[in-house]
């Protein structure tokens, strides 16, 4: 099993609808979530973290967390083609501190 | 630091040279990771710096891979008789961790290109 898995996509949704990005993570000892915004050419940028069960939101985006699952997924509400890029779900190893990140998903949003 | 800086940007080299690849951290960030990235693939780690601590070098793909950090701040990763499929984007990131980890930035990270 990989350690963080994502389905890569692409994920194709119209302006304005939801956007829903899911990822798993076999550590049960991590406690720190992340997920990254990455645009084609450029490198990864933080848009969300999360530690504790249940959601957290900032803006358009809310990020889910739950541990017993171990499942991570981020919400894009009100879609925007500017939204349209790979989406990385990173996850701290345990109490390592070792950054794992999963193989992204693509967000596509059609005008 | 404003953000963390990687030089150079692009670095085009023969096969079987040595390169040395910079990351200067956000200042007084504790932790700084090395990552690479081939064309349109994920991030694959490569090694992890905390503090004082021995560096997690479970990522290296070879012995040609080194990478030291100096004085706590500055990382330099050196791949030695590059080869072809060295070629990707080196990606540095730093973030200052506490009892659970926080955020990492990323710098612009270096293109290698391996000819």
């Amino acid at each position: 099993q990989k350690e963080v898995e994502q389905n890569s996509g692409p994920l194709s949704v119209p302006e304005g609808a939801i956007a829903s990005l899911n990822c798993t993570y076999s550590d049960r000892g991590s406690q720190s979530f992340f997920w990254y915004r990455q645009y084609s050419g450029k490198s990864p940028e933080l848009i969300m973290s999360i530690y504790s069960n249940g959601d957290k939101e900032d803006g358009r985006f809310t990020a889910q967390l739950n541990k017993a699952s171990q499942y991570v997924s981020l919400l894009i509400r009100d879609s925007q083609p500017s939204d349209s890029a790979t989406y990385l779900c990173a996850v701290i190893k345990g109490s390592q501190g070792n950054l794992i990140f999963g193989k992204g998903t693509k967000l596509s949003v059609k005008p | 630091g404003a953000g963390v800086s990687q030089s150079p940007s692009n670095k085009v080299t023969e096969k079987g040279k040595d390169v040395e690849l910079r990351c200067d951290p956000i200042s007084g960030h504790t932790a700084l990771y090395w990552y690479r990235q081939s064309l349109g693939q994920g991030l694959e780690f490569l090694i992890y710096f905390q503090g004082n601590s021995a560096p997690d070098k479970s990522g290296l793909p070879s012995d040609r891979f080194s990478a030291e950090r100096t004085g706590g701040s500055v990382s330099t990763l050196t791949i030695q008789r590059t080869q072809q499929e060295d070629s990707a984007v080196y990606l540095c990131a730093s973030s200052s961790q506490g009892a659970i980890g926080t955020e990492a930035f990323f710098g612009q990270g270096t293109r290698l290109t391996v000819v």
